[in-house]
């Protein structure tokens, strides 16, 4: 089993749209936990951390099941400028006692006209 | 003022060369990363330094061998290239992994193509 896994998508979805991508990882005592956002050809950057409680920052909602070990991001209204890859990102401790980012494979979004 | 810089952002080179890739961070962090993209564009850490200490060495062939001459500087030398090679690498630093938090942040990636 991956340690991070996504539904790789595509999504197509039309403008204003609402999608959701949903996240499971395997390690439980994974600490931290992140959607990050890659542009094709560019680097990943964050798009938001994910809180125990659940977070939102404007139009983007992320959750975290702890017990059920997955994580969730939610675009409502969604804008053509939406249209990249978000990558699932998990803070695991590694076998040499210090934590490193786990990346899932990704879920291409793309927003139609 | 770009806070994660490596180079070059290109790098065409043959078979059986050797060629590094170079990485600084203005940010004051403590840990920097290599990872590598390949053609399924999935993001795989390579290695891991720790206030110019290696930590995580995520079994790789040791043609390639990282170098930090300081805790704002991760280096990256390949010998012998392989066509297998070819990916894009991505440096990226964070503060305080050893607590679980933090964002990592990324370099702009260089595109390696062997031939």
């Amino acid at each position: 089993r991956k340690e991070v896994e996504q539904d790789p998508g595509p999504f197509n979805v039309p403008e204003g749209a609402t999608v959701a991508f949903n996240c499971t990882y395997s390690n439980s005592a994974s600490q931290s936990f992140f959607w990050y956002r890659q542009d094709c050809r560019k680097e990943p950057k964050l798009l938001m951390s994910v809180y125990s409680s659940g977070n939102e920052d404007g139009r983007f909602t992320a959750q975290l099941n702890r017990a059920s070990q997955y994580i969730s991001l939610l675009i409502r209204d969604s804008k053509l400028s939406d249209s990249a890859t978000y990558l699932c990102v998990v803070n695991i401790l590694s076998t040499s006692g210090t934590y490193k980012y786990i990346f899932g494979t990704g879920t291409r979004l793309k927003v139609l006209a | 003022d770009t806070a994660v810089s490596q180079t070059p952002k290109y790098l065409v080179t043959q078979m059986g060369n050797d060629k590094s890739i170079k990485c600084e961070q203005n940010l004051g962090h403590d840990t920097m990363y290599w990872y590598k993209q390949d053609s399924k564009k999935f993001l795989k850490i390579m290695f891991s330094y720790n206030n110019k200490e290696l930590i995580i060495n995520e079994t790789v062939p040791n043609r390639f061998s990282p170098k930090s001459p300081d805790k704002a500087h991760l280096n990256l030398h390949i010998n012998s290239l392989e066509l297998g090679d070819s990916a894009v690498y991505f440096c990226a630093s964070s503060q305080a992994p050893s607590q679980g938090r933090g964002e990592a942040f990324f370099g702009q990636g260089t595109r390696l193509t062997v031939v």
